[in-house]
């Protein structure tokens, strides 16, 4: 059973871009969340999906948005994109508030 | 908000030693994650808790739901199980906390 795949692994992007970056999770899984790692701040919750819609959503500015198709695929998206926006992009996929399985992040630099 | 502090936050030990990482939080959960991750950042679920103890070969962990603590054990520890060791929390509905709220981690060495 295939895991997690976020796409891309890596990603350079110059501020006051954007960017999506993408989540598969594992088949049969509807819920989907998204969180943000950074040396200062540790693992940080963005937003959570279930079944197409937005069930949760962290303590972010309106910059971070995101969305779930309804293969359960999410994508997340960054807009305007500032220097502290540098991080691990990780994803999680479960059955509905069960155990999360993780993909291996999107490591994005700002510069 | 759902405050989680997880000790100690850097551990060196002894191949071979038990090892306990603890893990406390400020509100009502509906569940608690033990997670591992690995240099690279890829993140791995150890164990998923609302109650009692859970164990899977040299992992055991137990959760404590009226003290607000819950301890994750690793015995006859081996090299490959250093990590960083990372708690996480689900708040009940209405306790303040959206999705998972984690802890700083517990960075794990076991030496040969």
């Amino acid at each position: 059973k295939a895991g997690v795949t976020q796409t891309p692994r890596y990603l350079i992007k110059t501020r006051g871009q954007q960017v999506t970056l993408s989540c598969s999770p594992i088949s049969g899984h509807r819920s989907v969340s998204w969180y943000q790692q950074t040396p200062g701040q540790g693992l940080q919750f963005l937003f959570e999906y279930f079944s197409e819609t937005q069930r949760n959503k962290g303590n972010f500015p309106g910059r971070f948005s995101g969305r779930q198709f309804s293969n359960s695929r999410s994508e997340m998206n960054v807009s305007t994109l500032e220097l502290g926006d540098s991080a691990l992009y990780l994803c999680a996929s479960s059955l509905h508030l069960g155990e999360a399985f993780f993909g291996q992040g999107t490591r994005l630099t700002v510069v | 908000k759902n405050e989680v502090e997880q000790s100690p936050q850097n551990l060196t030990a002894q191949e071979g030693e038990f090892i306990t990482i603890n893990c406390s939080y400020s509100v009502g959960i509906s569940a608690l994650h033990w997670l591992q991750q690995h240099p690279g950042g890829g993140i791995v679920s150890l164990f998923m808790l609302s109650s009692g103890k859970k164990k899977h070969g040299r992992l055991i962990a137990t959760i404590n739901i009226q003290e607000k603590h819950s301890s994750l054990h690793i015995t006859a520890s081996h090299p490959r199980d250093s990590a960083v060791y990372i708690c996480a929390v689900r708040s009940k509905p209405g306790g303040g906390a959206d999705g998972l709220t984690f802890g700083k981690g517990t960075h794990l060495i076991i030496q040969p």
